[in-house]
């Protein structure tokens, strides 16, 4: 079954850039969307963004400014940036993939493999 | 964007007792809703998508159902390891947005 695992360090100073690493096993990356989410502490779900195997990306315009997904067929992962952060930015982020389901002729997605998730915590 | 509420925010409920979840969106989604489980410290799970259809593994127990605006969640007779918090999410628009969450507990 497929698993998902974020990667990346837990520790960022204001201002520099957070980088995260989603490595997805026991399955191939190709043919699916893959999303990151974050959670601050004691709050609700934001969706970040999501990109395509092939490289298309969508971006919550929120964060839009600031956010880079990319992924890398090769080594079956896929990445997040999230440039000049804040304290605001501390959270738990979640990668995870989506699920599109044909129903009565139309699309439905959602995401249904999700990895543990990784604290990030932004402070000098 | 399209915002989601949540009713109620938090609800005490007792095992075996019938729970009803309901969320609203700012405008019609169609039937473009998907419920998610969130346990303490754990990733959201998937239960529910379409409004209305349940996700591989997930208990008949959980049945979801509404279109349009208005979309409910409901826990046939509750569990001990279905004490969690709920979110809804609307698929409709590709800039997914979730609910604010319905935290269930013991009462």
């Amino acid at each position: 079954q497929v698993q998902l695992q974020e990667s990346g360090p837990g520790l960022v100073k204001p201002s520099e850039t957070l980088s995260l690493t989603c490595t997805v096993s026991g399955g191939s990356i190709s043919s699916y969307y893959w999303s990151w989410i974050r959670q601050p502490p004691g709050k609700g779900l934001e969706w970040i963004g999501y990109i395509y195997y092939s490289g298309s990306t969508n971006y919550n315009p929120s964060l839009k400014s600031r956010v880079t997904i990319s992924v890398d067929t090769s080594k079956n992962q896929f990445s997040l940036k999230l440039s000049s952060v804040t304290a605001a930015d501390t959270a738990v982020y979640y990668c995870a993939r989506i699920k599109l389901a044909a129903l009565g002729g139309y699309y439905y997605y959602g995401m249904d493999v999700w990895g543990q998730g990784t604290t990030v915590t932004v402070s000098s | 964007d399209i915002q989601m509420t949540q009713s109620p925010s938090s609800l005490s409920a007792s095992v075996g007792d019938r729970v009803t979840i309901t969320c609203r969106a700012s405008q019609s989604i169609s039937s473009y809703l998907n419920w998610y489980q969130q346990k303490p410290g754990k990733a959201p799970k998937l239960l529910i998508y379409a409004a209305s259809s349940l996700q591989s593994g997930v208990p008949s127990r959980f049945s979801g159902s509404g279109s349009g605006t208005d979309f409910t969640l409901t826990i046939s007779s509750l569990q001990p390891e279905d004490f969690a918090t709920y979110y809804c999410q609307q698929s409709y628009s590709t800039r997914a947005t979730f609910g604010p969450g319905t935290k269930v507990d013991i009462k």
